[in-house]
């Protein structure tokens, strides 16, 4: 399967507990995001990193959240203490380094926090 | 803050109508338009990707036009059959280096047999 996968498909875990989540983009894309989406709402942005740089995040992404993507491949997205309002799907999209080009998705990880 | 609207919300239809959505976002900053759909249980699929004031792009019985002057786009579904039953997501890409983009909610669709 050549596109973006994303590690675990679902994730439940108490509230407090840490959970890192894990994004592999589309091989050759140097571009990697990842969105939260919570019931009723688009998909959010919450964080861009343009190979191994992370160049944007959104005020979304509180102290409790980071991302990194070591050697511009595969990303973590890491939540401590997760909190109830956390419980949300996070997507993850990559994307060619030009133009108008789409991004890709994958198939998300599923977030309940109980 | 970038806003994108769209409508309806929801939307239930006979196997065999056409049916279209709205796409609403400001017309400055405008960079490309994104429409993707989302099956439940899968990823979002990209459908097109818009740059230019009246495109029109076609994909089998899936089509949409773009109006960046006033600020919306259209996608339209012809003969829906009960595979087009999904949420379709609409994305704006604003200007400059930020290449992010600003979901609207979506409009859900079902096809009815």
């Amino acid at each position: 399967d050549t596109g973006v996968s994303q590690d675990p498909r679902h994730k439940i875990t108490k509230r407090g507990q840490n959970v890192t989540f894990r994004c592999d983009p589309i091989s050759e894309h140097n571009r990697l995001y990842w969105y939260r989406q919570t019931l009723g709402q688009g998909p959010e942005f919450l964080t861009y990193f343009q190979n191994e740089a992370q160049l944007e995040k959104s005020r979304l992404l509180s102290d409790r959240f980071s991302a990194e993507r070591p050697k511009g491949s595969f990303s973590t997205l890491e939540i401590q203490r997760t909190e109830q309002g956390d419980s949300a799907m996070y997507l993850c999209a990559s994307s060619l380094g030009r133009g108008y080009t789409e991004a890709f998705f994958g198939q998300g990880t599923r977030l309940t926090v109980v | 803050i970038l806003n994108v609207e769209q409508s309806p919300q929801s939307l239930h239809v006979q196997e065999g109508d056409s049916t279209n959505f709205t796409c609403s976002f400001p017309s400055s900053n405008f960079y490309a338009l994104h429409w993707y759909r989302w099956e439940t249980a899968k990823s979002p699929e990209a459908l097109f990707v818009m740059t230019l004031n009246g495109d029109e792009k076609k994909k089998g019985r899936i089509s949409a036009t773009l109006n960046t002057k006033e600020g919306y786009s259209y996608l339209y579904i012809k003969g829906s059959q009960p595979e087009d039953s999904a949420t379709y997501l609409c994305a704006l890409r604003g200007g400059g280096s930020n290449y992010k983009l600003t979901f609207g909610k979506g409009t859900l669709l079902t096809v009815n047999p």
